[in-house]
């Protein structure tokens, strides 16, 4: 079965900074990875997901991610972040076959920003 | 247009209480999503519906836990008996087909219930 782990549950930043939210995945087939935002007292949002093709990914409010697979690895970036980033980012993984379009989700990274 | 809706938005209940959470989807959306988000579990997939039917039950805790899906469209998750450890946010998500995990998951706000 297929697991991720966000070992940071809490991430200070500064804003204006750089951040990176770290994630790993473990499975034995290959996956696909999401990353989602959640605002307080709000649903899920997808910031954005790796299918495959180029290892680096491009998603809204200027987040980006780069898979890599030797690294079993998905850390999200921002080379800026504003106080309207503060939540809690949420790593996934779901099987491309056989999995039931499952999302499997790791323990959240809740980003603070400060001033 | 309109994203996923739950109701009741806030659940207080008593142990031993039955509860029903309401999911309404996007509108055409033919996959629908259960998850329970809870402080010592994290967020966790309890049921996927295509259309009407369940193909995938494995994450539903236990017996106590049933959902149902009626027109293709609203979900109703119910929990019988309700006990202490059900307490956690209830999200709901939508798909556009289902048959694709490409696809992208619309989460609702959730309902937070808790359970005394």
């Amino acid at each position: 079965a297929q697991s991720v782990t966000q070992l940071d549950s809490q991430v200070p930043v500064f804003e204006e900074a750089p951040v990176e939210l770290r994630c790993n995945y473990s499975s034995s087939v290959s996956v696909y990875l999401f990353w989602y935002v959640q605002y307080p007292n709000q649903g899920l949002q997808l910031l954005l997901k790796y299918l495959s093709g180029s290892t680096l990914v491009k998603g809204i409010n200027g987040f980006e991610a780069e898979f890599n697979k030797s690294q079993t690895s998905f850390h999200l970036r921002k080379p800026s972040v504003h106080i309207s980033d503060t939540a809690e980012y949420f790593c996934a993984v779901t099987l491309p076959t056989g999995g039931g379009n499952k999302l499997t989700f790791g323990t959240g990274t809740q980003l603070k920003v400060e001033l | 247009g309109a994203g996923v809706s739950q109701s009741p938005s806030n659940k207080v209940t008593e142990k031993g209480k039955d509860v029903e959470l309401r999911c309404d989807p996007i509108s055409g959306h033919t996959a629908l999503y259960w998850y329970r988000q809870s402080l010592g579990q994290g967020l966790e997939f309890l049921i996927y519906f295509q259309g009407n039917s369940a193909p995938d039950k494995s994450g539903l805790p236990s017996d106590r836990f049933s959902a149902e899906r009626t027109g293709g469209s609203v979900s109703t998750l119910t929990i019988q008996r309700t006990q202490q450890e059900d307490s956690a946010v209830y999200l709901c998500a939508s798909s556009l087909v289902g048959t694709s995990p490409q696809e992208t998951q619309y989460f609702g706000p959730g309902t937070r219930l808790l359970v005394l």
